[in-house]
């Protein structure tokens, strides 16, 4: 299981941290990922980290503003997101790759909303 | 960065007939080393998470029926859902994870005629 938490409504400008736990499985296999959707949209895109947090990607969208980290110790990949505006308005999920960075999205949380407005 | 194009954006099919849902990439997905296609489809239902139906645009993940199918290269891809049955009812999304940005298709919306 995937359990997203931190999600709520932050003025634009604010920040937030998203938490993905995970459970009945080890994080330290697999790459990790995040993905947004927002509201009546469709799948976005937003960031990747592999194992080691060695190889991280960022949307162009996000770069500069949110970071993706994980402490496998943990069993939990995190974002945090700075800087948020109206256009971050989403339900994020989480997603285990199927192994590398570079692999399908094979298992997901069920997402956690978060909405920018003043 | 890889653009993807999903075609039709909806689609309505009678029950037990087949949904062909088409997917174009700005770029070859195609990896020459090992002749995979970097190429996903996901199912996903209202409320619900995304789901893995295919990757290596034609490997089906486990536990998904075979009347679900996919095919193509390097840049045109497409889903076939053979026999359309009422729970297939969904968006489904292409998604190329050859290279970061990472993308996904705008999605087309699968109905029931």
């Amino acid at each position: 299981q995937l359990l997203e938490s931190g999600g709520g409504l932050v003025q634009p400008g604010g920040s937030l941290r998203l938490s993905c736990a995970a459970s009945g499985f080890s994080l330290d296999n697999y790459a990790m990922s995040w993905v947004r959707q927002a509201p009546g949209k469709g799948l976005d895109w937003v960031s990747v980290i592999d194992v080691t947090s060695s190889y991280i990607f960022y949307a162009d969208s996000v770069k500069g503003r949110f970071t993706i980290s994980r402490d496998n110790s943990r069993n939990t990949l995190y974002l945090q997101m700075n800087s948020l505006s109206g256009e971050d308005t989403a339900v994020y999920f989480c997603a285990k790759n199927t192994a590398g960075w570079l692999q399908p999205l094979d298992f997901w949380g069920q997402g956690v909303l978060v909405t920018v407005s003043s | 960065d890889i653009v993807m194009i999903q075609s039709p954006d909806s689609l309505a099919v009678s029950l037990g007939e087949r949904a062909t849902i088409n997917c174009k990439s700005s770029q070859s997905v195609l990896y020459s080393s090992n002749n995979k296609n970097y190429l996903a489809w996901y199912q996903q239902k209202p409320g619900q998470a995304p789901k893995l139906l295919l990757y290596w645009a034609s490997t089906r993940e486990s536990g998904v029926p075979d009347r679900f199918s996919g095919s193509g290269s390097e840049t045109d891809f497409t889903l076939t859902i053979s026999r359309l049955q009422a729970e297939d009812v969904a968006v489904y999304y292409c998604q190329q994870y050859y290279t970061t940005p990472q993308s996904f298709g705008q999605g087309t919306k699968l109905e029931i005629k």
